[in-house]
C-alpha cells in the first residue's frame, strides 16, 4: 500500500505571496490532518478533513485554509506569506475515527524569503 | 486550554542504558496517547501508543505507562541503541478529530 505523498517537496517563496501545497493519503483513509513544524515549537496542528468536511482547526490565522476533495486528496493554502510561514508542513491520513494512528507524509518545506 | 509538556527537551545517554521522556496533558477528554520517532529529515513515525483504559504497554525495548489520575504518561526505551538517536514527541487526542503534540525530545544515544 502506497504512503502518503506530498507535493511538492520544497517551496521557496517571497513575502506576500500565496502557495498551495497538496497531500494524497493512503488509499481508503478519509482523514487528513495538516501540521506545522518549525524547530522548537513541534508540530502544531492546523486542521483536519474528513468527507470533504472541516471537523477541526487549530490557532492559526485566517490567511490559512484547507479543503479535501471527494477522493480524499487535501490541499492547504496560505496566502499573503510572512517570514514566520517559514516551516516544515506535514499532512497525516487516517481512518477517521476519534483514535486512529496517523500516517505522516514526508512534508513540504516551505521558506519565505 | 489544550496542551502537551514534554521533558526533557534533550536527553543523552550511554548506549545500553535507558532512556524516560515525560508528557504531561491538560484536557481530561483525551483517551489516546501515541508516541512518534522522526528521524532527521524524514516523517513522524508512530513507535507505540496506549488507550485511556490500559495503563501500560510494552514493545520489546519500548513501554508507555499513562497514569489518567495525574494527566501524565511516560515512554521507556531500554537497551538503547545507536539507531534509537531521533526526535520523540508524544501526543494527546482528546475526542475531538485533532491530536495535541508535545514540543519533542532530541535523544542521542553515545556509543
Amino acid at each position: 500500500k502506497a504512503g502518503v505523498t506530498q507535493t511538492p517537496r520544497y517551496l521557496i517563496k517571497t513575502r506576500g505571496q500565496q502557495v498551495t501545497l497538496s497531500c494524497s493519503p493512503i488509499s481508503g483513509h478519509r482523514s487528513v490532518s495538516w501540521y506545522q513544524q518549525t524547530p522548537g515549537q513541534g508540530l502544531q496542528f492546523l486542521f483536519e478533513y474528513f468527507s470533504e468536511t472541516q471537523r477541526n482547526k487549530g490557532n492559526f490565522p485566517g490567511r490559512f485554509s484547507g479543503r479535501q476533495f471527494s477522493n480524499s486528496r487535501s490541499e492547504m493554502n496560505v496566502s499573503t506569506l510572512e517570514l514566520g510561514d517559514s516551516a516544515l508542513y506535514l499532512c497525516a491520513s487516517s481512518l477517521g475515527g476519534l483514535a486512529n494512528e496517523q500516517f505522516f507524509g514526508p512534508g513540504t518545506r516551505l521558506t519565505v524569503l | 486550554g489544550e496542551n502537551v509538556e514534554q521533558h526533557p527537551s534533550t536527553l543523552s545517554v550511554q548506549e545500553g542504558d535507558s532512556a524516560v521522556i515525560k508528557c504531561t496533558y491538560s484536557d481530561s477528554a483525551s483517551n489516546y496517547f501515541p508516541w512518534y520517532k522522526q528521524e532527521l529529515g524524514k516523517r513522524p513515525q508512530l513507535i507505540i501508543d496506549i488507550r485511556s483504559n490500559v495503563g501500560e504497554k510494552k514493545d520489546q525495548r519500548i513501554a508507555v505507562t499513562l497514569n489518567k489520575t495525574a494527566k501524565h504518561f511516560s515512554l521507556h526505551i531500554t537497551e538503547t541503541q545507536p539507531e534509537d538517536s531521533a526526535v520523540y514527541f508524544c501526543a494527546a487526542a482528546p475526542g475531538t478529530y485533532k491530536y495535541i503534540f508535545g514540543t519533542g525530545t532530541r535523544l542521542k544515544v553515545l556509543a
